[in-house]
């Protein structure tokens, strides 16, 4: 059974900083990741998706990466500000089946 | 339209009652999620249909829950003799074909008392 691990599960820093957070799935039989962000109450919004054969994808100041044989995923933000303050949730769809599995995210707070 | 509707965007209901959640997927998005979020967890898989036909129903709970796509847009939720345990966000989700990027409603908070 797949199994997806954020870490940190909450991370507080200083307007400006450049943060890493990291995802880690058990089974590397998947056909893509995606990153999504969560604000309090909302649904999901993706920010980033890397399809099985990549490495990595950018979107303005995220960046995210793959390395599939370790089943690991890092998403950069760079120099953080106020309004990144959500909740991140990094996701993995198996070729096994049609379902995403989640991990538990990772709270981000940026102070001003 | 623009993007993945669902409604109500909150739901109080008492303990046994029935309830049915809508989602409203994207146009022309054939694959259509269901998903349950309980506070502070990432999300938990329930149903996946393709077109009109479930493909997918291992991630419900139990009996009380069921969903219909009848006609291969939009997507009933239905829960049986609801209990305090079912208290969660609802999220639905659309996507092109199955192996490609979902885009996610905002959900249906459902709170049993």
């Amino acid at each position: 059974k797949q199994e997806v691990t954020q870490i940190p599960a909450a991370l507080s820093v200083p307007e400006g900083e450049n943060l890493v957070l990291n995802c880690s799935f058990t089974d590397s039989a998947i056909y893509n990741l995606q990153w999504f962000r969560q604000d309090p109450g909302k649904g999901l919004t993706s920010l980033l998706l890397i399809q099985s054969s990549q490495r990595e994808q950018t979107s303005g100041r995220l960046n995210a990466s793959l390395d599939k044989s370790s089943g690991r995923s890092t998403l950069y933000i760079a120099a953080s500000q106020p309004g990144d303050s959500a909740t991140y949730l990094c996701a993995v769809l198996e070729t096994s089946g049609s379902r995403l599995t989640f991990g538990e995210g990772t709270q981000l707070t940026v102070n001003p | 339209g623009a993007g993945v509707s669902q409604t109500p965007s909150n739901k109080v209901t008492e303990k046994g009652k029935y309830v049915e959640l809508r989602c409203d997927p994207i146009s022309g998005h054939t694959a259509l999620y269901w998903y349950r979020q309980s506070l502070g967890q990432g999300p938990e898989f329930l149903i996946y249909f393709q077109g009109t036909g479930a493909a997918d129903d291992s991630g419900l709970p139990n009996d009380r829950f069921f969903a219909v796509r009848p006609e291969g847009s939009v997507s009933t939720l239905k829960i049986q003799r609801t209990e305090r345990g079912d208290s969660a966000v609802y999220l639905c989700a659309s996507s092109l074909r199955d192996d490609y990027g979902y885009t996610f409603g905002s959900g249906t908070r459902l709170t049993v008392v």
